[in-house]
């Protein structure tokens, strides 16, 4: 059974940083495109970043371009979200979400049961 | 990016009847080399993550009962519950994965009547 366990949310001030990761089991991870998916307060779901499998391309919503870097460690089944520059607006549960084998396949069969990271002073 | 736009945002149905929710698509999500629909939908009980609910616009998921069933093409896209439970009741979200990014549409709540 595939599981997903995210960690590292919490309350951040403006301007800070903090580190999401979610552990795999169940799954051959380098086999799958890996994703994170937020969903603010109250609010729908929006896609934020995903990475291949196989040679780590990286792809990402432009609300998060060049503030947030996704990873992977392969040898660990761990996904991970470096994020940078946090506003208010990144205030949101981060859902992890497995994809498909190729970036084609952009659906998302299994996902964790989120951290919650908010950003406020 | 591809603007996904559901109808209604809200809906009662009363138990044992029919559920009928509407994801339009800004752009058609139909691969024309496979003719396959880029398209999913979800669902989303309170207080925990969303499951995949269809894909490839007809497709069920792996233990989805089978009165959820999708249709649609191109641009325009059915989620139909034949039979309301009450276990149903939950928010549905459609979701194209033509492009990136990938994008969802504002979600439709369903209450029982």
């Amino acid at each position: 059974e595939v599981q997903l366990l995210e960690s590292g949310g919490g309350l951040v001030q403006p301007g800070g940083s903090l580190r999401l990761s979610c552990a795999a089991s169940g799954l051959i991870f380098s086999s799958y495109v890996m994703n994170w998916v937020r969903q603010a307060p109250g609010k729908g779901l929006e896609w934020v970043s995903g990475i291949s499998g196989s040679d780590g391309s990286a792809y990402y919503a432009d609300s998060v371009k060049g503030r947030f870097t996704i990873s992977r460690d392969n040898s660990k089944n761990t996904l991970y979200l470096q994020m940078n520059s946090l506003r208010a607006e990144d205030t949101a549960i981060y859902y992890c979400a497995k994809g498909g084998s190729t970036v084609t396949t952009g659906l998302f069969d299994y996902w964790g049961q989120g951290t919650l990271v908010t950003v406020s002073s | 990016d591809i603007v996904m736009t559901q109808s209604p945002d809200s809906l009662a149905v009363s138990l044992g009847e029919r559920a009928t929710i509407n994801c339009k698509s800004s752009q058609s999500v139909l691969y024309s080399s496979n003719n396959k629909n880029y398209f999913a939908w979800y669902q989303q009980k309170p207080g925990q993550p969303p499951k995949l609910l269809i894909y490839w616009a007809s497709t069920r998921q792996s233990g989805v009962p089978d009165r959820f069933s999708g249709s649609g093409s191109e641009t325009d896209f059915t989620l139909t519950i034949s039979s309301l439970q009450a276990e149903d009741v939950a928010v549905y979200y459609c979701q194209q994965y033509y492009n990136i990014p990938r994008t969802f549409g504002q979600g439709t709540r369903v209450e029982i009547k």
